[in-house]
């Protein structure tokens, strides 16, 4: 199975700030149809996930463009230009390269 | 919109059944693979079951198979998780979600299923 690594796994960050999380796989998410299969979500409290980024960069109906998808191959990070209230959460990335698709530990985003 | 609504979780026996069921509507169900994913307490994220479109093809985590078999009515736009033998470790929340592009686009509030003697 393919293995996903956030980091970190806890992100203190102010209000307004920037916040990067970084995830790697254990093999390539990188298809011939030139696609990375990795995709992110944000989980907040009491809710269930929601899609931000798939294909590793491209932002879901409705994203606002504060978030970022970048990487390729097995090293993928998300970004978030400035933290907004409601993007506290659990972040996860997720593969859809090879069966079973895996997801990451989680990354917790939270109030500094 | 698009909804997916979960329903059909309890409290179970060990080695008992339970059959989940996802009613969703505000797309063309039969258009779209979906999942079962499920969340154990304060755990992560772990897809257990997909189904194509029009069911002529299902996956399997490792872990379930032979235990858990989801379905789909197309006409009832209605997704199914029958879960058999069940075992303590399978305690989770289990949410259905919908594939868009390849990615899960969609889900649902979850429906809780707790094994327990």
């Amino acid at each position: 199975d393919i293995v996903m690594t956030q980091s970190p796994l806890s992100l203190p960050v102010t209000p307004g700030e920037p916040a990067s999380i970084s995830c790697r796989s254990s093999q390539s998410l990188l298809r011939s149809d030139g696609n990375n299969y990795l995709a992110w979500y944000l989980q907040k409290p009491g809710q269930s996930p929601q899609l931000l980024i798939y294909w590793g960069s491209n932002r879901a109906s409705g994203v606002p463009d504060r978030f970022s998808g970048s990487g390729s191959g097995t090293d993928f990070t998300l970004k978030i230009s400035r933290v907004e209230a409601g993007d506290f959460g659990v972040y996860y990335c997720m593969q859809g390269q090879q069966d079973p698709w895996t997801f990451g530990q989680g990354t917790k985003v939270e109030i500094k | 919109e698009v909804q997916l609504v979960e329903s059909g979780g309890g409290l179970v026996q060990p080695g008992g059944s339970l059959r989940l069921s996802c009613a969703v509507s505000g797309f063309t169900f039969s258009s779209h693979w979906m999942s079962w994913v499920r969340q154990a307490p304060g755990k992560g994220l772990e897809r257990v079951a997909t189904i194509k479109g029009d069911g002529s093809e299902e996956c399997y985590l490792d872990s379930v198979k032979g235990r858990l078999t989801i379905s789909r009515d197309n006409a009832k736009n209605s997704l199914y998780l029958q879960m058999n033998s069940l075992r303590a470790e399978d305690t989770a929340l289990y949410y259905c979600a919908r594939h868009g592009t390849w990615a899960l686009d969609f889900w649902g509030q979850g429906s809780l299923v707790t094994v327990s003697s």
